[in-house]
């Protein structure tokens, strides 16, 4: 199965980013998001659709209803210009999938 | 620190084969189910295979089944991946990333932990 994201989204410092992720699979399976700075590996914001490691800044948050879920981070900075992917299983644990990602700007 | 350290990235012909490692140190590696994540150069994550703790069952994305071959060694903390009949489209960045689940049992199907990755080009 699929998950669909914007290929980019920008914003201005301060301001709020909402990138979205919609797949069928979601109404039954968590959603889970990961920021990719250039040349680093990718780092887990959100596990469980909503919950935040440990380390993560309060600013990022997420929420999920129905087939989409949503990736917020509130009071962007120019630190959090990166690659954002969303990712989910299928419903037998078997198999895993990734949104295509955003590139989140920081104007 | 907890920490996943890949290797045996190379350049190989088309056809060849490639085993690549992953070495971990700073938790119980045996409680842990291991994944290999890939990235082709300027492109997204692709999950390409998922191993359970104690390595009895073995799951691989489409693109890659009955050409890639998963393995762990619990006794020396290090995860395989073992690559046959490479092809260009194989070309990547190739991550390992520790399975989130904490039961030590099954996959819980996310990553905690990932690994700086390790470079396959496969080109004649």
């Amino acid at each position: 199965y699929e998950l669909t994201q914007p290929p980019s989204v920008s914003v201005s410092p301060g301001q709020t980013a909402r990138i979205t992720c919609s797949g069928d699979a979601l109404t039954t399976q968590y959603a889970y998001w990961y920021q990719q700075k250039t040349g680093q590996a990718p780092v887990m914001v959100i596990y469980q659709d909503t919950e935040r490691p440990s380390g993560i800044p309060d600013r990022f948050s997420g929420f999920s209803s129905g087939t989409t879920v949503t990736l917020t981070i509130s009071g962007v900075q120019a630190e959090d210009e990166a690659d954002y992917f969303c990712q989910s299983a299928d419903s037998s644990g078997t198999s895993v999938v990734f949104g295509g990602g955003t590139k989140v700007t920081v104007l | 620190q907890v920490q996943l350290v890949e290797s045996g990235g190379d350049v190989v012909q088309p056809g060849k084969s490639l085993r690549l490692s992953c070495a971990a140190s700073g938790f119980t590696f045996s409680r842990h189910g291991i994944h290999w994540v890939r990235q082709a150069p300027g492109k997204g994550l692709e999950w390409v295979a998922g191993i359970w703790p104690d390595g009895s069952k073995q799951f691989y994305g489409d693109s890659v089944k009955g050409r890639f071959t998963i393995s762990r060694d619990n006794s020396k903390s290090t995860l395989f991946l073992q690559m046959n009949s490479l092809r260009a489209g194989d070309t990547a960045i190739y991550y390992c990333a520790r399975d989130g689940g904490y039961s030590g049992y099954g996959l819980a199907n996310h990553f905690d932990i990932w690994g700086q990755g390790t470079l396959v080009t496969v080109s004649s």
